[in-house]
């Protein structure tokens, strides 16, 4: 299996405008999740999904935040409008049961100028 | 909160040292789980060790658990220059993980 597959790897926008990170997890993971890493808050937990539902989406920041999971083989975090706060690491992970073993994708590099 | 919090922040040793790093967390777990990040890239599993285990090896890295004090270390013998990253403890709840703020290790030739 190619493991957890993120894009795009860098994203580079202006404050305001709309941004889509995809994620491919792997395949049989009933679980997903969205993180946010940076360095005064550490990596942060926005959304996971199970079987395509999301289940807890408390670490939304704010409504700006959305995602979805259309199926099981993809899914994606929007941003709108983006501002240069949310300027981070987003990471995509998923694992075949609750609780157990994460798999993270490479993360996309997201800078809002 | 059950968020595990690393110790030391940093650690800087020679390679054939070995490298330890500490993990306390909060509330009860169903596992602790150690990951390892390199520079500008997503985060690796090293190893799981489930709440009713107190020692587990893989490798060179040996992770003990103590349910008791609420803590875990991870151990890296024979440390080398490619064991330099970050290294993440999580605990498990019954869905998802939360991570500690990691310990950044540097191995020097």
């Amino acid at each position: 299996d190619a493991g957890v597959i993120q894009s795009p790897r860098h994203e580079v926008t202006e404050m305001g405008q709309e941004v889509t990170l995809r994620c491919k997890p792997i395949s049989g993971h009933d679980y997903l999740f969205w993180y946010r890493q940076t360095m005064m808050r550490g990596l942060e937990l926005l959304i996971y999904f199970n079987n395509n539902v999301p289940i807890d989406d408390s670490g939304m920041p704010e409504d700006r935040f959305s995602a979805k999971m259309p199926n099981a083989s993809f899914s994606t975090l929007k941003i709108q409008p983006s501002e240069p706060r949310d300027s981070a690491v987003y990471f995509c992970a998923s694992t075949i049961d609750r609780g157990e073993t994460q798999y993270f994708g490479p993360g996309t590099r997201l800078l809002v100028l | 909160s059950q968020q595990g919090e690393e110790d030391p922040q940093a650690l800087s040793i020679q390679e054939g040292e070995n490298a330890t790093m500490n993990c306390s967390y909060k509330t009860s777990i169903n596992n602790l789980q150690w990951y390892r990040q390199n520079s500008g890239r997503g985060l690796v599993h090293l190893i799981l060790i489930r709440s009713n285990e107190r020692e587990k090896h893989s490798g060179r890295l040996r992770v003990t658990l103590d349910t008791s004090k609420k803590s875990s270390s991870l151990l890296i013998t024979a440390s080398r220059a490619a064991d330099t990253a970050s290294y993440f403890c999580a605990t498990a709840g019954y869905s998802t993980l939360t991570f500690g703020k990691g310990t950044m290790l540097l191995v020097s030739p």
